[in-house]
């Protein structure tokens, strides 16, 4: 079956500009998180979603939100896009239900903000 | 709150040689725990896990880990170390307190010597 889609793959913005990264998780997977990678500050978690609604959220700034739509598609955005933003953006599914056994990562999306 | 610590950002085996990658975590209620390994430019990829079943896990790649309570580890071993094993690898834990989320440890990148 197919895996966790990301896209764009890779991405180049400027500061102050906005960017929205998608992810399609396996099919009949309902929960869609997201990580940030970056080589200061290793793997963080964003958000997870679950139904499309929000069911857990890490510490980082009101710049960043998600969504995620009837299908379990899910979208981040970053608005107001610093320096530091630049990372390896992952997005990760799994069926959200009962004994969590982890998550099927995509092969993320690579944000550069110059 | 859970956390997780890798010893060793570093290690270096040669071809053919015992591969062993140390986790200590902590979490106040039994955990989830996770081992991922990720190649260069591409998402991680799930090498095992434990979800309270038997101790001593056995994963992807000929790899195992053995849950330890006592000692608060997840260490990663494979008996012989292939070219192909070089890559960053990466433990993570979650409990029921936390959700769906994972917290990751630093990362550990193993090189394989001819």
């Amino acid at each position: 079956k197919a895996g966790v889609t990301q896209t764009p793959r890779y991405l180049i913005k400027t500061r102050g500009q906005q960017v929205t990264l998608s992810c399609s998780p396996i099919s009949g997977h309902r929960s869609v998180s997201w990580y940030q990678q970056t080589p200061g500050q290793g793997l963080q978690f964003l958000f997870e979603y679950f139904s499309e609604t929000q069911r857990n959220k890490g510490n980082f700034p009101g710049r960043f939100s998600g969504r995620q739509f009837s299908n379990s598609r899910s979208e981040m955005n970053v608005s107001t896009l610093e320096l530091g933003d630049s990372a390896l953006y992952l997005c990760a599914s799994s069926l959200g239900q009962g004994i969590f056994d982890g998550y099927t990562f995509g092969s993320g999306t690579r944000l550069t903000v110059v | 709150a859970q956390s997780v610590t890798q010893l060793g950002s570093h290690v270096s085996v040669s071809e053919g040689a015992l591969v062993l990658l140390r986790c200590n975590y902590s979490s106040s209620v039994p955990p989830y725990l996770f081992w991922y390994v990720q190649y260069p430019n591409q998402g991680l990829q799930l090498l095992l896990k434990y979800t309270s079943a038997a101790t001593l896990v056995k994963g992807i790649n000929g790899f195992e880990a053995e849950f330890k309570k006592s000692e608060t580890s997840f260490h990663l071993t494979k008996p012989s170390a292939h070219m192909s094993d070089a890559a960053e690898y990466f433990c993570a834990v979650s409990d029921a307190n936390a959700g769906n989320m994972l917290t990751f440890g630093g990362g550990t990148r193993l090189m394989v010597k001819p």
